[in-house]
């Protein structure tokens, strides 16, 4: 079974950095592409970030380009996502999820890890 | 545009059929997947590629498309299926585009 658990949330102030990571268990993490999907309080779901299954190709959504890094570690099926320069908007919740083998989808997701962003 | 439009909220009586909107230019061109997110819970892929049901999703939830819209409908509607509904595709750059979300409500 499929085991998606986020960890490294938290209250940070504008301005901030913040590293999630993300613990994979139940397949096999480095064939697979991963990504990260994000919920405002109260709002809907932004696709904000996916990575392949390699490491060697990146996406980012617009608002997070050169703030955010996706990365992971097949070693240790971990993915982690470093957060800098952040601002109340990127207040949400932030899930982890793993893409099926044609990456267009999110096949399962994590619980989720709230970050506040708020002085 | 990679833009997906969905209707805020759709309300049904439970047991009649409750049809759920998403449109989009690329639609046509792109697979379309759907999530249910119920309150607190994380999003749960409910069709796939237009119109395959994962395992464990019942039949009577189903998708289809026609043109620059793809439809979920959700056939003999249960007070379980209250939820948060999303659609997503793909965008000319590969990446993933959300719907705005759909709020069932079952009267």
């Amino acid at each position: 079974e499929v085991h998606l658990l986020e960890s490294g949330g938290g209250l940070v102030q504008p301005g901030g950095s913040l590293r999630l990571s993300c613990a994979a268990s139940g397949f096999t993490f480095r064939s697979y592409a991963m990504s990260w999907v994000r919920q405002a309080p109260g709002k809907g779901l932004e696709w904000v970030s996916s990575i392949s299954h390699n490491g060697d190709s990146t996406y980012y959504t617009d608002s997070v380009r050169g703030r955010f890094t996706i990365s992971r570690d097949n070693s240790k099926s971990t993915l982690h996502l470093q957060m800098h320069s952040l601002s109340p908007a990127d207040t949400a919740i932030y899930y982890c999820a793993k893409d099926p083998p044609a990456p267009d989808y999110c096949e399962h997701w994590g619980q989720g890890t709230l970050v506040t962003v708020s002085s | 545009s990679s833009e997906l439009t969905q209707p805020p909220s759709v309300s049904v009586s439970p047991g009649q059929t409750a049809r759920i909107a998403c449109s989009g230019d690329a639609l046509p061109r792109r697979y379309a997947y759907w999530y249910r997110q119920k309150p607190g819970q994380a999003p749960v892929v409910v069709i796939y590629n237009d119109n395959e049901r994962p395992s464990g999703i019942p039949e009577r939830i189903s998708g289809s498309t026609s043109g620059t819209t793809v439809t979920l409908t959700i056939r003999g509607v249960q007070a379980e299926d209250e939820a948060d509904y999303y659609c997503q595709s793909v965008d000319s750059a590969g990446t993933k585009v959300f719907g705005g979300g759909t709020r069932l409500t079952v009267l």
